[in-house]
């Protein structure tokens, strides 16, 4: 079946260091891949998606590339702040209604 | 700015106690999703509605739980009676959904979530 696996954290960086955060994918067919973000104490929020291969989602200086050939979608940042402390969840969509969620990475950013 | 409203965002309850969970989506939205997030088993899907009738609720413990929108302005998740397994962030999400295109290709907007402790 369709699964999602992304790396065990938690991932701690000094402030301006380079962010990679690595997630993997089982599916059939073509899925929407997506990262979401979740911040204390909120609920998840979309940072960016990519619907078909070798799409580029980014937002707020967030990238990921949809890669079919390794199944992969890594999510990067050139330069994490502070505030980009929190869990990120790499999801599976599109090949039935059930959104596919990894098991969250925990990013703690130190100033 | 249209927001996922949920109510309470706390709650603390003694087991056998009934507890309901409301949630509005967002204006507009016809796919409404609750989730359960615990340490232990992350983000499980509990229930699934598309135009407000329910599609999905497998992930569901049916003898004790049940979902339900009344509107498509309200939708409500009970758990009757409660036990301390069930403690854990509830959080409603909705989204806008086309055609036969499956609703996990749309972006899910969540609410805060309710947290949930049952002693």
């Amino acid at each position: 079946g369709n699964s999602v696996t992304q790396m065990e954290g938690p991932v701690t960086l000094s402030e301006e260091a380079f962010l990679t955060i690595n997630c993997t994918y089982t599916a059939t067919g073509y899925p929407s891949l997506f990262w979401y973000v979740q911040y204390p104490g909120e609920g998840l929020q979309l940072l960016l998606k990519a619907t078909k291969a070798d799409d580029k989602g980014s937002n707020k200086g967030f990238e990921a590339t949809y890669r079919k050939e390794t199944t992969s979608f890594h999510l990067e940042k050139g330069s994490v702040q502070v505030s980009d402390s929190a869990v990120y969840f790499c999801a599976l969509g599109g090949a039935t209604n059930k959104l596919i969620f990894g098991t969250g990475t925990l990013l703690a950013v130190q100033p | 700015d249209a927001r996922v409203t949920q109510t309470p965002r706390h709650k603390v309850t003694e087991m056998g106690q009934e507890v309901t969970m409301r949630c509005q989506p967002i204006l507009g939205h016809n796919t409404v999703f609750w989730y359960r997030q615990t340490m232990m088993q992350g983000l499980e899907l509990l229930a699934y509605f598309r135009n407000r009738a329910p599609l999905d609720d497998s992930g569901m413990p049916k003898d004790r739980f049940s979902a339900e929108m009344p509107d498509a302005t309200l939708a409500t998740l009970k758990i009757q009676p409660s036990e301390p397994r069930d403690s854990a962030v509830y959080f409603c999400a909705s989204g806008l959904a086309r055609g036969a295109i499956p609703s996990s290709s749309y972006e899910q907007y969540f609410g805060p979530g309710t947290r949930l402790t049952v002693t």
